[in-house]
């Protein structure tokens, strides 16, 4: 079964710091990767998308993430972070099985300092 | 409507009851999952549905948990006698179930569940 680890559960930075949250999944066949975003009393948003292609994903707002396929990661990137990048984020794995089960990573919270 | 929509938004029941949500997918989407997020946690798959095939149960975390759904539409979230710890947000998303389209889930915007 696939699973998904995010090892940051709470990130503190300032506004510029550059952001980079990992995120690992075990699961040896082809993958869809997923990065959502949850903004303070919002519902979960999609940020970007992996499902072919370049490895590099860019998304909204700025942000990207990379998958590497040796090392089973799928990081979420951004230069530089602003004070409105304040949220949740997760990282999903679907695998390529019967079925198209999606599977969430226990999230990392992000608080930007002004 | 366009997106998935969840009822009851919010639901207080006492303890021992039981309770149901409901969840209408976006139109044509084979794939429906249910995931709970207990407050200041992750987001923890419950149960997943694909078109005809069986669903994917593994998530349910007890025999007081169920769940239906009438071919590619409604689901109904079934707790039966409800415990304090089942206060959570319970989630619904559907997608397209094909990773051609890189099968994006699109969320409702969730039933909060408290149990007194």
């Amino acid at each position: 079964a696939q699973s998904v680890s995010q090892h940051n559960h709470h990130v503190i930075l300032s506004e510029a710091a550059s952001l980079e949250l990992g995120c690992n999944y075990s699961y040896g066949g082809t993958v869809n990767l997923f990065w959502y975003v949850q903004y303070p009393g919002q519902h979960l948003q999609l940020l970007l998308k992996y499902f072919s292609g370049d490895p590099l994903v860019k998304g909204i707002k700025g942000f990207e993430a990379e998958f590497i396929k040796s090392k089973f990661s799928f990081n979420l990137r951004k230069p530089s972070v602003q004070w409105s990048d304040t949220a949740e984020y997760f990282c999903a794995v679907t695998a390529h099985t019967g079925g198209f089960k999606t599977i969430f990573g226990a999230g990392t919270r992000l608080f930007v300092k002004a | 409507g366009a997106g998935v929509s969840q009822s009851p938004s919010n639901k207080v029941t006492e303890k021992g009851k039981d309770v149901e949500l409901r969840c209408d997918p976006i139109s044509g989407h084979t794939a429906l999952y249910w995931y709970r997020q207990r407050l200041g946690q992750g987001l923890e798959f419950l149960i997943y549905f694909q078109g005809n095939s069986a669903p994917d149960k593994s998530g349910l975390p007890s025999d007081r948990f169920s769940a239906e759904r009438t071919g590619e539409s409604v689901s109904t979230l079934t707790i039966q006698r409800t415990q304090q710890e089942d206060s959570a947000v319970y989630l619904c998303a559907s997608s397209l179930g094909q990773p051609s389209s890189g099968n994006t889930i699109y969320f409702g915007e969730g039933s909060w569940l408290t149990v007194v």
